[in-house]
């Protein structure tokens, strides 16, 4: 069936360092992508998202990146700060209305 | 949180009763989702609205049912609670693109 995963589920990172969430998609028609942060006890927040059209999508302090070929999506944070501690998800939107979401990576950042 | 409330936030009740609960947006946006989230499987969709009395299942429908009477307003309704129905619920609504997320409703069973 359709999935979305990732490849870690924690990540632990030094403040001031970048960080990389992955995510692996399954579904080859999906055409939108979105990168949701969720902090404990609230909803998930979205953060950023990309259309398969593109590659690369820049935020404040954040990019994502698409690579269709391997189905394979990745989230970078710049210069990693303690806010950014939170359990982070992708989605991916495989036609009509519905989302299909992935486990959750934990992002963990060391003073 | 995007104009989204969620009601209760916090409800105990006991197995075979039934239990409501309700998302309201004042975003007028077309679409509303009911997500349940339990530690191992992420957000899973339950039931979906895409207009007022139009709704589809999700990948985790059994036991749930859900109405939408008003743009406003999604109902989702557990006709008899279960344990396994114990979870965080989370509403969501979009115009087509990126969902916007409430803060959810914590309901256990006993």
């Amino acid at each position: 069936g359709e999935s979305v995963g990732l490849h870690l589920p924690t990540l632990s990172v030094q403040e001031g360092d970048n960080s990389i969430i992955n995510c692996a998609y399954s579904n080859s028609a999906s055409d939108y992508f979105i990168w949701y942060k969720q902090e404990s006890g609230k909803g998930p927040q979205f953060i950023i998202d990309i259309r398969s059209n593109m590659d690369k999508r820049q935020g404040q302090r954040v990019t994502v990146l698409l690579n269709k070929t391997v189905k394979h999506l990745s989230l970078q944070i710049a210069a990693t700060q303690p806010g950014d501690s939170a359990v982070y998800f992708c989605a991916e939107n495989p036609g009509g209305y519905k989302l299909i979401f992935g486990s959750g990576t934990r992002l963990l950042v060391r003073p | 949180d995007a104009g989204i409330t969620q009601s209760p936030r916090h409800k105990v009740t006991e197995t075979g009763t039934p239990v409501t609960l309700r998302c309201h947006q004042t975003e007028n946006h077309r679409y509303m989702y009911w997500y349940r989230q339990d530690p191992g499987h992420g957000l899973r969709l339950i039931h979906y609205s895409y207009g007022v009395k139009d709704t589809d299942k999700g990948e985790v429908s059994d036991g749930y049912s859900v109405s939408r009477s008003k743009t406003e307003d999604f109902l989702l309704t557990l006709e008899s609670a279960t344990s396994s129905q114990t979870s965080v619920y989370f509403c969501a609504i979009s115009e087509g693109g990126s969902a916007f997320f409430g803060q959810g409703t914590r309901l256990t069973v006993v």
